[in-house]
């Protein structure tokens, strides 16, 4: 019963590389999300995904990309590491916009950026 | 937009004694989800409890209870008997119904609860 797994759970990179953060999920869930969390912020959406091929701007895309071309796949790319985007990276995913079925997360990924 | 607010960044309770968290959140809509999401030192995001806006009773698992108070725009969450497995950071969370929702979680900033022996 493994949920949402994300791959890695911590990875140092340098400015100006590059990386993909990767989220699986074994339910058949519709919608999946990435977060980042920041000290006193909160979680706030990067990017999200209503369906397989499909994807959405959250509220802080800046310097991030996403991909959902499997159903239980959603993959977030950050194409140039700033210092910026160290963070706590959280994927999530939701069977069905009805009712009050919550999100279901995965560990998160800590990103830090030199 | 909606928005939400945990007021208290930090709280600390005895074990055994009772502890209730505040958020208030500010929407025009009428029909939303309300969610307590639970974070303990491992990072991982727990779902607590969860209210549906159209239910005038308050939801209650176990040892935890909301306090949905709609004209207000508030939901407080009340810990009973805490325990030392209760630290964590707390979260309380938004989301508009489906009809104008792509089921995405508005997030508080969060309540440091610490639990002292």
């Amino acid at each position: 019963n493994a949920g949402v797994t994300q791959t890695p759970k911590f990875r140092v990179l340098k400015t100006g590389q590059s990386m993909t953060l990767l989220c699986a999920q074994d339910m058949n869930h519709e919608y999946m999300y990435w977060y980042r969390q920041d000290p006193g912020m909160g979680l706030r959406l990067i990017h999200y995904s209503v369906g397989e091929g499909t994807t959405a701007k959250g509220e802080v895309p800046d310097g991030y990309n996403v991909s959902r071309l499997k159903k239980q796949n959603f993959l977030l790319g950050l194409e140039s590491a700033a210092p910026s985007q160290t963070s706590v990276y959280f994927c999530a995913s939701l069977r069905a916009l009805e009712g009050n079925q919550p999100q279901h997360f995965g560990d998160g990924t800590r990103l830090s950026i030199l | 937009a909606q928005t939400v607010t945990q007021s208290q960044p930090e709280m600390s309770v005895q074990e055994a004694e009772t502890v209730t968290l505040s958020c208030t959140y500010d929407t025009s809509e009428s029909d939303y989800y309300l969610f307590w999401y639970k974070q303990p030192p491992s990072r991982q995001m727990i779902l607590v409890i969860r209210q549906e806006a159209y239910k005038q009773q308050n939801a209650t698992e176990n040892r935890f209870s909301v306090n949905f108070q709609k004209a207000a725009k508030s939901f407080s969450l009340k810990i009973s008997d805490s325990q030392l497995g209760d630290a964590a950071m707390y979260f309380c969370a938004y989301r508009r119904n489906y009809g104008g929702s792509q089921g995405n979680l508005i997030f508080g900033k969060g309540t440091k609860l610490s639990v002292k022996p």
